[in-house]
Order: C-alpha cells, then structure tokens, then sequence
C-alpha cells in the first residue's frame, strides 16, 4: 500500500495520558498536513510541514499539542494531558508539490478520551 | 467558511437522478475551493477544485459552479449512483496549505 498510513487506527485514553500518532506520508511528499475533525463536523487544520520544518501551526494547536517531521518523512502528533475535548479524527495527509487539492488523506487516528 | 453545527445537512436521490449539493463560505478573499468526498471510516477524498476566476469547470460526472457575489459553491452530479452515498465538504483556500473546511452534507443514493 503506498497510500497515506495512520497509526494507531484507533486509541483509547484515560484523561490526562499522553498519546502520540504517527503518519507516514506518500514516499516523495514534501508537504505534510495534520487535521482534526470532530463527529459532523468538517476537517480543521492544525499544522503544515514542508519537508521537516513546520511553517503553519493553527491556534487550535495548544501548548499540550506537539508535532515533529524530524527527518522529513514520517510525522508524529503529541498530545500531552489528554482532555475529553481532544476526542476527535486526527487525519494526516500529503502532498508532492502544491496545496490540499493535489494531497492525498490517510484514514486518521480516532482518538477516544475517557 | 468555518464549521459550525453538529447536524448535517442531508440529501435523499435516487439513483440515477442528479444530486446538487450547496455550499456557502465565508471568506470573499478566498480564491480556491475544493470539494472532498468522505466515505465512512476514510478521510476525505478530494473530487474536484475551482479557482475564483471561473465561475464553473467541470469533471467526470461532477461538474462545480461557483458564485461569488454570494459567496456560493455547488456541486452538481451526474447519474448518481450508490458509490456516491458519502459525506461532502466543501473547502475554501486563500492560497494554499491551509484549507478550511465546511460542515459537510450526506448524501443518500436510494437504489
């Protein structure tokens, strides 16, 4: 499979663990886009990495978030003391060159905090 | 342009008929929109885009029709079949990476 790849597919938490996803882009894709979408609602932007720099990080991301493209291929999300709000999809997705409409999604991480 | 409510909006067709999904967005100085197709437990899936300088642009079964002087976006698609059955974003852009997303509509196709 040489799609986008989330793991773990699913995680469940108690409030106030740590969690952290991984998300390994399309081999060749610079860009690397983190997002997270709540029940019924649309995606909503987190950050952006071209290669390993983050260049774009949404006031959604708080100081209990962190995410790190440290080689500038595979790309980890952290979040620290997990709340019942943070229960959410978090979707990764890629892109060789220009914006979201030539990037490709994985299946997202759903995250469970209980 | 930013997601609100926790109901998505819902549209029944029968298969075969065409489906046209409405979207309006927020931000005038947006200049590229996008619609996604989400299947349940995927992410989404792009479809088709347009820039603010055309007013519609067409692909295959699926054509979008942008109006900015009300801030307007559809999409119109042809012969739907059960495969469509899915959840629809629209998203606006105002120049690359950071996409906003709408709340999306389901689409019913009844055999």
């Amino acid at each position: 499979d040489t799609g986008v790849s989330q793991n773990p597919r699913h995680k469940i938490t108690k409030r106030g663990q740590n969690v952290t996803f991984r998300c390994d882009p399309i081999s060749e894709h610079n860009r690397l886009y983190w997002y997270r979408q709540t029940l019924g609602q649309g995606p909503e932007f987190l950050t952006y990495f071209q290669n390993e720099a983050q260049l774009e990080k949404s006031r959604l991301l708080s100081d209990r978030f962190s995410a790190e493209r440290p080689k500038g291929s595979f790309s980890t999300l952290e979040i620290q003391r997990t709340e019942q709000g943070d229960s959410a999809m978090y979707l990764c997705a890629s892109s060789e060159t220009g914006g979201l409409s030539e990037a490709f999604f994985g299946q997202g991480t759903r995250l469970t905090v209980v | 342009g930013e997601s609100v409510g926790l109901h998505l909006p819902t549209l029944s067709v029968q298969e075969g008929d065409n489906s046209i999904i409405n979207c309006a967005y927020s931000n005038s100085a947006s200049d590229y929109f996008i619609w996604y197709k989400q299947e349940s437990g995927k992410g989404p899936q792009f479809i088709i885009d347009i820039r603010s300088n055309m007013d519609k642009r067409q692909g295959q079964r699926v054509t979008v029709l942008l109006n900015k002087t009300v801030k307007h976006l559809s999409l119109q698609i042809a012969a739907t079949q059960p495969g469509d059955s899915a959840v629809y974003f629209c998203a606006e852009s105002t120049g690359g990476f950071k996409t906003i997303f709408g709340a999306g509509t389901r689409l019913f196709v009844k055999a």
